[in-house]
């Protein structure tokens, strides 16, 4: 079962600001967040990753709460391209372990 | 911009027939995914790879599903004989942390 727990859909005006909530209440201290979006008929694609500090790339930014139970992923100026549905998971890369447990992810729609 | 590779796209071929999906991992990528993903049960992990090696197939059928990689180029998951309940997309992934992947392979079992 997945790890996270994320709203199924969400809507955003284009140009604005996509705020897209995960909860991940049992983290363990070990584990990173990441997110990754599928664009329909493509494959997922990696967006952002971290472990407890916010980041921030060319694509979006990701904020953790203080106590790592749950983060945002802001994609600051949505376009009709960021239409696709957005997986949390989280994820620790200690020994072998490369298995992510998807869940159903948040399906966000950008209106024009 | 280095991709993951997948062939075929589209495969369309008939319950018993063996089907072989070939992916190409980024180079320098140690380790190599199969994913399956249909609408109903969304995206399973079925097999990975570290170093060419089997690492976990845990989410393999294994009667039917075999998934190699002859060298660090090729990595294939073959389905003998396909049902009609292996159609599906079938994504390849390489990576050392964070996963790239590939375009799929559709596949449909008639």
């Amino acid at each position: 079962d997945a790890k996270t727990t994320q709203p199924p859909s969400m809507d955003c005006a284009e140009g604005r600001a996509a705020n897209l909530p995960c909860n991940h209440s049992t983290i363990s201290g070990n584990e990173y967040v990441y997110w990754y979006r599928q664009i329909h008929s493509q494959g997922p694609q990696y967006i952002i990753h971290g472990l407890k500090n916010n980041e921030t790339n060319e694509m979006a930014s990701l904020i953790i709460t203080e106590d790592r139970k749950s983060s945002t992923l802001i994609l600051p100026h949505a376009t009709l391209r960021d239409t696709a549905v957005y997986y949390c998971i989280v994820w620790s890369n200690a020994g072998n372990n490369r298995k992510l447990i998807w869940g159903l992810g948040t399906s966000l729609a950008v209106n024009p | 911009d280095a991709r993951v590779t997948q062939t075929p796209r589209h495969k369309v071929t008939e319950m018993g027939q063996e089907v072989t999906m070939r992916c190409q991992p980024i180079l320098g990528h140690n380790t190599v995914f199969w994913y399956r993903q249909t609408m109903m049960q969304g995206l399973e992990l079925l097999a990975y790879f570290r170093n060419r090696a089997p690492l976990d197939d845990s989410g393999m059928p294994k009667d039917r599903f075999s998934a190699e990689m002859p060298d660090a180029t090729l990595a294939t998951l073959k389905i003998q004989p396909s049902e009609p309940r292996d159609s599906a997309v079938y994504f390849c992934a390489s990576g050392l942390y964070e996963q790239y992947f590939g375009p799929g392979t559709r596949l449909t079992v008639t």
